[in-house]
C-alpha cells in the first residue's frame, strides 16, 4: 500500500535534547512537508521540501532543522532552540510541478516535553 | 498574502440534521481552496478541492462546497449529518507562485450529537 509513515507515533523529550522524527513515503513524491499543529491554531508549516537535496524555511522553522538525502524520507529534527516543542507534527508529501496537487498526511507524531 | 478563516470553532449539530461549516478566503488571485477532516490522533484526509473547474464541488463523504468569489467563501455542507462524521475540518488556501504550500484555517471541531 502507497502512503506516509511516521515514527514514532508518541515520543517524550527531556528539555535540552535534541530528537528526530522520522517520515517516510513510497508515493514516488517529489515534495514534502513538515506542518505543527496545536490546538485552536491549525496547521503552520516548518520546512519543506521541492526535491532531494534541497529544503525552504516555512512560517515558523526556528529551533527545527531537516534534511532531505533521500526522495522518499524528509526527517525533522527538533533541537533543545525550539523553546516550545509539544506539539502535534504532521508530515506530507504531494507531486510538484502544478501547483494545486493534493497533499497527502501521515497519520502524526505527538512530542511532549517533560 | 493568501489567507483563510474558518467561523466557529465548534460547531454542533443533531445527526440527520444539515452541516454547514463556514470559510472565507483573502486572496488577491484566484484561489485553489481546499476542506480536510482530521479524526482524533491521526493526519488529515482529503475532503474535496476548488482548482477553478467548477464552482460547486463534491467529495468524499456526501459533502459538498460551493465556490462564490462574490462573498470570499468556500463553505462546506452536507445534507445529513451522521455519527461518523464528528471530527476537526480544515479549511486551506493554496499559496501561489510555487511551492506549493498551504495555508490552514485554524479549524472547526464538528459534534454530532443523537
Amino acid at each position: 500500500d502507497g502512503g506516509i509513515t511516521q515514527s514514532p507515533k508518541y515520543l517524550f523529550r527531556k528539555e535540552g535534547q535534541n530528537v528526530t522524527l522520522s517520515c517516510e513515503q513510497n508515493l514516488n513524491h517529489d515534495a514534502m512537508y513538515w506542518y505543527r499543529q496545536d490546538p485552536g491554531q491549525g496547521l503552520r508549516l516548518i520546512y519543506y521540501s521541492q526535491i532531494v537535496n534541497d529544503f525552504q524555511k516555512g512560517d515558523i522553522a526556528e529551533g527545527y532543522s531537516v534534511s532531505r538525502e533521500k526522495k522518499e524520507s524528509f526527517p525533522l529534527t527538533v533541537t533543545s532552540a525550539q523553546k516550545n516543542p509539544t506539539a502535534f507534527y504532521l508530515c506530507a508529501s504531494s507531486t510538484s510541478g502544478f501547483s494545486y496537487n493534493e497533499q497527502f498526511f501521515g497519520p502524526g507524531t505527538r512530542l511532549t516535553v517533560l | 498574502a493568501q489567507s483563510v478563516t474558518q467561523l466557529g470553532s465548534h460547531v454542533s449539530v443533531s445527526e440527520g440534521a444539515l452541516v454547514l461549516l463556514r470559510c472565507n478566503y483573502s486572496s488577491s488571485v484566484p484561489p485553489y481552496l481546499f476542506w480536510y477532516v482530521q479524526y482524533p490522533n491521526q493526519g488529515l484526509q482529503l475532503l474535496l478541492k476548488y482548482t477553478s473547474a467548477a464552482t460547486l464541488v463534491k467529495g468524499i463523504n456526501g459533502f459538498e462546497a460551493e465556490f462564490k468569489k462574490s462573498e470570499t467563501s468556500f463553505h462546506l455542507t452536507k445534507p445529513s449529518a451522521h455519527m461518523s462524521d464528528a471530527a476537526e475540518y480544515f479549511c486551506a488556501v493554496l499559496l501561489t507562485g510555487g511551492g506549493n504550500k498551504l495555508t490552514f484555517g485554524t479549524g472547526t471541531q464538528l459534534k454530532v450529537e443523537l
